[in-house]
């Protein structure tokens, strides 16, 4: 079974500072690992995905097979970077997604 | 990017009543769409998977008698809660898959279901 981790409920930080949202997964084969973010009253949108090896809004994430991990990184916080962020997991060949519990990021100017 | 619409976005119904959602995605054709429930500051938990022209895969937990799927074109997905009861009251979210490009999902802005 899959499953998708994510330790932080809430993580704060001034404005300028960096981020890290942390993301671990457990998955026997080669999974396709997604950030989607939910901006206050907006629907969710996907951020980034690791195939893609992109920088959206200043925002990275790296694969970790070793770590079973998937770090959202920024190095500069900005206020409107505050927002739910979900890492999630999809299975091989499978569409079924897998959710982990998001953990929100608060920004403060 | 693609567009996936839901409707209502909020409903209040009568315990025992039943309540119709729809998914529509709007600029594209979606042979797969998904169901999920999201509980107040919980995560996203994929009720079912909805294929086109046939029966839809309800993850395990989740019963297929209290909440029909109905997938009868490409572009629209209905979602129907019956006799609801208050532990029914929670946000209902669809997406939509795109099988162009990215095969990428698209999210709807889900709808909020009160059952008194």
């Amino acid at each position: 079974a899959q499953r998708v981790t994510q330790p932080e409920k809430l993580l704060s930080v001034f404005k300028g500072a960096p981020v890290e949202l942390k993301c671990n997964y457990s998955y026997s084969g080669s999974p396709e690992l997604f950030w989607y973010v939910q901006y206050s009253r907006q629907r969710l949108q996907l951020l980034l995905r690791h195939i893609s090896r992109e920088s959206i809004k200043g925002f990275t994430a790296d694969l970790n097979k070793g770590e079973t991990s998937f770090h959202l990184k920024k190095p500069f916080a900005q206020e409107e970077d505050s927002a739910m962020y979900y890492c999630a997991l999809k299975a091989g060949g499978y569409q079924k997604v897998t959710f982990g519990t998001g953990t929100k990021l608060q920004v403060i100017p | 990017g693609a567009v996936v619409s839901q409707h209502p976005s909020w409903v209040i119904c009568k315990s025992g009543t039943s309540v119709k959602i729809e998914c529509r995605s709007l600029d594209f054709q979606a042979t797969t769409m998904f169901w999920y429930r999201q509980f107040p500051k919980q995560s996203l938990m994929l009720m079912a998977t909805s294929n086109e022209g046939s029966k839809a895969t309800y993850e395990q937990g989740v019963e297929k008698d209290k909440f029909l799927i109905n997938h009868a074109s490409l572009t629209l997905s209905t979602l129907t809660v019956t006799s609801a009861h208050p532990e029914d009251s929670s946000f209902y979210i669809c997406s939509a898959r795109d099988p162009s490009g990215a095969n990428e999902q698209y999210f709807g802005p889900g709808t909020r279901l009160t059952v008194t």
